[in-house]
């Protein structure tokens, strides 16, 4: 299984409270990405990295911010969470390649509340 | 534009039967990458398969058989006397190598299999 550990694994917090989440990864994959994860939605990328300080925005980047200072970490803050935020969230790493044919793999995710 | 669409929402089937999961894609480019992903009721998500847009040939992996066809752009998932542990939400999911960095996934297929 590929090294790559969510925290927490569960969070509850209130609106308008702000709120970071970990991805730590040991595999020393280039690409990190975030997930969120709802019903009829499936997975919807919020944001990925490709290297140390170098991020994009996904589909849902709204109301997200992500940071990466080290190759390991990948984090996720909410700056301000609103209910919408209720959702499992899921860390993902892939290799680099020429070809883009490696997988992701995921991260055992984070399921978030906000009340 | 990149798309993926899983149609079928849900599925029962009763033990020991075979089920298809269907997956239609779209894209422009010439060189893209498909995968399969299962999630079980424990909620992580598990890499199946990968299968490259000029290697056509299908694959079979015990019970479970991919067949990829470019002409019906579709990536379908066959699972042969399927057992309750194969109850599980299947995602497929699309890579191109103009969007190297990104994976789009469909909203997934759960799959119930009655004992």
């Amino acid at each position: 299984d590929a090294g790559i550990t969510q925290s927490p694994r569960h969070k509850v917090t209130e609106t308008g409270t702000p709120v970071t989440l970990r991805c730590h990864q040991t595999e020393n994959h280039r690409y990190m990405y975030w997930y969120r994860q709802d019903p009829g939605h499936g997975l919807r990328l919020i944001h990925y990295s490709y290297g140390v300080k170098d991020t994009d925005k996904g589909e849902v980047s709204d109301g997200y911010s992500v940071s990466r200072s080290k190759t390991e970490d990948f984090l996720l803050t909410l700056e301000s969470a609103t209910s919408s935020q209720t959702s499992v969230y899921f860390c993902a790493i892939s290799e680099a390649g020429t070809a883009h044919n490696s997988p992701l793999h995921f991260g055992n995710g984070t399921r978030l509340t906000v009340t | 534009a990149q798309k993926v669409t899983q149609a079928q929402t849900e599925i029962s089937v009763v033990e020991k039967e075979d089920v298809t999961l269907d997956c239609v894609y779209e894209t422009r480019d010439t060189t893209y990458y498909l995968f399969w992903y299962k999630q079980p009721p424990s909620g992580e998500l598990v890499f199946l398969i990968r299968r490259n847009s000029f290697d056509e040939q299908n694959e079979i992996s015990g019970r479970y058989s991919w067949n990829f066809q470019k002409s019906t752009s579709s990536f379908n998932f066959t699972i042969t006397a399927s057992q309750v542990v194969d109850s599980a939400v299947y995602f497929c999911a699309l890579r191109s190598s103009n969007t190297g960095n990104q994976f789009y996934f469909g909203t997934g297929t759960s799959l119930t299999v009655i004992p």
